[in-house]
């Protein structure tokens, strides 16, 4: 079946540092992904959603400069938190859209990437 | 503002039984809905979906009830298996397909005993 993969895993950093969060799509393309955080023991929220070879679109109150996203291929998406503080410090999902055939789930989501900012 | 409500933060059932979770929705736009299931550090695994066009979905021992009215939806799982135990988020789209932005509810945590 058609599977994301998300890198890193768990990542924990210094406060101000940049973190880039890459997602794959491994055996489809993926024209569409899309960002999402989830603080503890809430919703999955999205940030933004992200169109290979043009510019994202974020959802209101996220920063476009804080949360740079790069689609720069069908098959990769990278988001990087810049200058990254302990508040953005939270679980970072992706998912990508699967266009090559129809189903009833054509967003399949990667496993997540844990920031933790000290 | 919170457009895809799940009202029960926990559940707890005994193996065998059924478990029901629910879903309530207040954008009327919202014409597809879906059930992921996720464990912790991992991401959502789709379970089963529903178009407005419908009102009963069915898959194996997982039932999806839409009542359009209502704005209300109910995940069905008969037996529950303690396998089962994990958290359960209900998720909302418009246009009739999950292609687009997907709107998700707080979640529930199932947790089925032996």
């Amino acid at each position: 079946g058609a599977v994301v993969s998300q890198h890193p895993s768990w990542v924990i950093c210094k406060s101000g540092t940049s973190v880039k969060i890459e997602c794959r799509s491994l055996d489809f393309q993926a024209t569409t992904m899309f960002w999402y955080r989830q603080f503890p023991k809430q919703s999955l929220m999205l940030m933004a959603t992200s169109n290979e070879g043009s510019k994202a679109t974020y959802e209101q109150g996220v920063e476009k400069d804080k949360f740079l996203i790069n689609h720069a291929s069908l098959t990769l998406s990278t988001l990087t938190v810049t200058s990254a503080h302990p508040e953005d410090s939270s679980f970072y999902i992706c998912s990508a859209r699967d266009h090559s055939f129809y189903s009833n789930q054509p967003q399949h989501f990667g496993d997540g990437t844990r920031l933790s900012i000290l | 503002d919170q457009q895809v409500k799940q009202n029960s933060p926990s559940l707890s059932v005994q193996e065998g039984r059924i478990s029901i979770l629910n879903c309530d929705y207040t954008n009327s736009m919202f014409d597809y809905f879906l059930w992921y299931k996720k464990y912790p550090a991992e991401g959502p695994t789709f379970l089963i979906s529903i178009s407005s066009i419908k009102d009963k979905n069915e898959d194996g021992r997982f039932t999806v009830f839409l009542n359009k009215s209502a704005k209300h939806l109910s995940l069905h799982i008969v037996p529950s298996q303690p396998g089962d135990s994990a958290v359960y988020f209900c998720a909302a789209s418009k246009g009739g397909t999950s292609y687009g932005k997907l709107t998700f509810g707080q979640g529930t945590i199932l947790t089925v005993h032996p």
